[in-house]
């Protein structure tokens, strides 16, 4: 199974500074052939089911605020929040879909407000 | 509008069996998996498996293989998640989601509390 392990497991940061979640997989999710990272970040608020915010790494879904951005490529990606926002405040979630079964999550990190 | 609505909670006791359900409106349901999360008490997620309902063809994760089992009835639109034997560390909300072949999970189910106590 590929594992993927997020950093930090929570951060604190002021209203309009900048988040960044870091999120590794223990093995390339870069597809050779179709050249995607099958990679996608959720967001989940208390009492709600998770989000989808980004998938193939990079690339917003529809709706997504643009202070959302993905990055990176084979096993390391990152969740960059440019100016956080009070809904902001979540728990974020990566997912590798490359390798399936299973479909693996990391730990999650929770996002709040200093 | 796309929408996935599962069934409501549910409170049960050790030993005895369970089906929640996840409908689809909105959508082609033959067209997307379905897949199956876990999320236990103030923890994380955990990918249970998937089902595509064209052929109910199957993926459990080996850590929930054997203890749960998928199913669809493209007709009504709706999966299931079923349980035989209830154990406590069962209690959990549990969420359908749907993705395309090898692709994000887009829409996501509400979700279900299963509480297992005697």
């Amino acid at each position: 199974d590929i594992v993927m392990t997020q950093s930090p497991d929570s951060l604190a940061v002021s209203l309009g500074e900048r988040a960044t979640i870091n999120c590794k997989s223990s093995q390339s999710v870069l597809s050779s052939s179709s050249k995607k990272n099958y990679l996608a970040w959720y967001q989940q608020k208390p009492g709600q089911p998770p989000k989808l915010l980004i998938y193939w790494a990079s690339t917003r879904e529809s709706g997504v605020p643009d202070r959302f951005s993905g990055s990176g490529s084979g096993t390391d990606f990152t969740l960059t929040i440019s100016r956080l926002q009070a809904e902001d405040v979540a728990v974020y979630y990566c997912q590798q879909y490359y390798a399936t079964p299973p479909r693996t999550f990391g730990q999650g990190t929770k996002v709040e407000i200093k | 509008e796309v929408q996935l609505v599962q069934s409501g909670a549910e409170v049960k006791k050790p030993g005895e069996s369970l089906t929640i359900s996840c409908t689809g409106s909105g959508y082609s349901f033959s067209s997307y998996w379905i897949s199956w999360v876990r999320q236990m008490p103030g923890k994380g997620l955990e990918w249970m498996g998937r089902i595509d309902p064209r052929d109910s063809y199957t993926n459990y994760s080996p850590s929930f293989e054997g203890h749960v089992t998928f199913s669809a009835d493209k007709s009504i639109s709706t999966a299931y998640l079923q349980w035989s034997s209830l154990q406590a560390s069962d209690t959990a909300f549990y969420y359908c989601a749907r993705h395309p072949f090898r692709a994000a999970d887009d829409y996501w189910g509400q979700g279900t509390l299963v509480t297992v106590s005697s």
